[in-house]
């Protein structure tokens, strides 16, 4: 069964360094999030992208954030100088309509 | 309280009891899903019900919706020890025309199925 695969499971980062966290969408689907969980709290979205462009975005989205799909297969969030709040588990999703979303297993990010 | 708040927090059975976990939420919805999380894992998605459905079942998994109190219910029935995780309810508004829903997740139910 095809699966959202994401990379790397864990990063560890610098307070003030940028990352890139990767994501594989399922291949036929149309529709990419990004959700994030911190430690012991609710999952909370972070944006959607759709026909190469972003379709909403929540207030955590700021301008240190941004997504891009470089090609027809990758979908990465970067974060431009991460903050010690930013260390949460990321995960993306994927969905070919806008209903039932594919989750990946996500990526642990630490902030030091 | 919030969109898709769960309750309880945290349940304790005995592995081949039922398992029943409820969701409230505030705004119109389009669906709500319920999605289950083992320990520092991964969301896997259990469920999804329609704003115009009453009921539905998958395998041991039988969902309620009731649209008039804005609530759903999840339950497992013939629980197994394999069934401990936390269980999440997520809602996908009304479309409001961005093209995409994004999904608004309840703090969870954390079962632990004892065998």
């Amino acid at each position: 069964e095809p699966e959202v695969t994401q990379t790397p499971s864990h990063q560890v980062t610098q307070m003030g360094q940028e990352v890139i966290l990767r994501c594989v969408p399922i291949s036929n689907h149309l529709y990419f999030y990004w959700y994030r969980q911190i430690l012991g709290q609710k999952v909370e979205f972070l944006v959607s992208f759709y026909n190469n462009e972003i379709s909403e975005k929540s207030e955590i989205f700021d301008d240190q954030f941004s997504v891009e799909r470089p090609d027809g297969s990758n979908f990465t969030l970067k974060i431009r100088s991460t903050k010690l709040e930013d260390s949460a588990m990321y995960f993306c999703a994927s969905s070919p309509a806008p209903y039932e979303q594919y989750f990946g297993p996500g990526t642990r990010l630490t902030v030091t | 309280s919030q969109q898709g708040e769960e309750d309880p927090q945290a349940l304790s059975i005995q592995e081949g009891e039922n398992a029943t976990m409820n969701c409230s939420y505030k705004t119109s919805i389009n669906n709500l899903q319920w999605y289950r999380q083992n320990s520092g894992r991964g969301l896997v998605h259990l469920i999804l019900i329609r704003s115009n459905e009453r009921e539905k079942h998958s395998g041991r998994l039988r969902v309620t919706l009731d649209t008039s109190k804005k609530s759903s219910s999840l339950l497992i029935t013939a629980s197994r020890a394999a069934d401990t995780a936390s269980y999440f309810c997520a809602t996908a508004a009304a479309y409001s025309g961005a093209g995409s829903y994004q999904l608004t997740f309840g703090k969870g139910t954390k079962l632990s199925v004892i065998p």
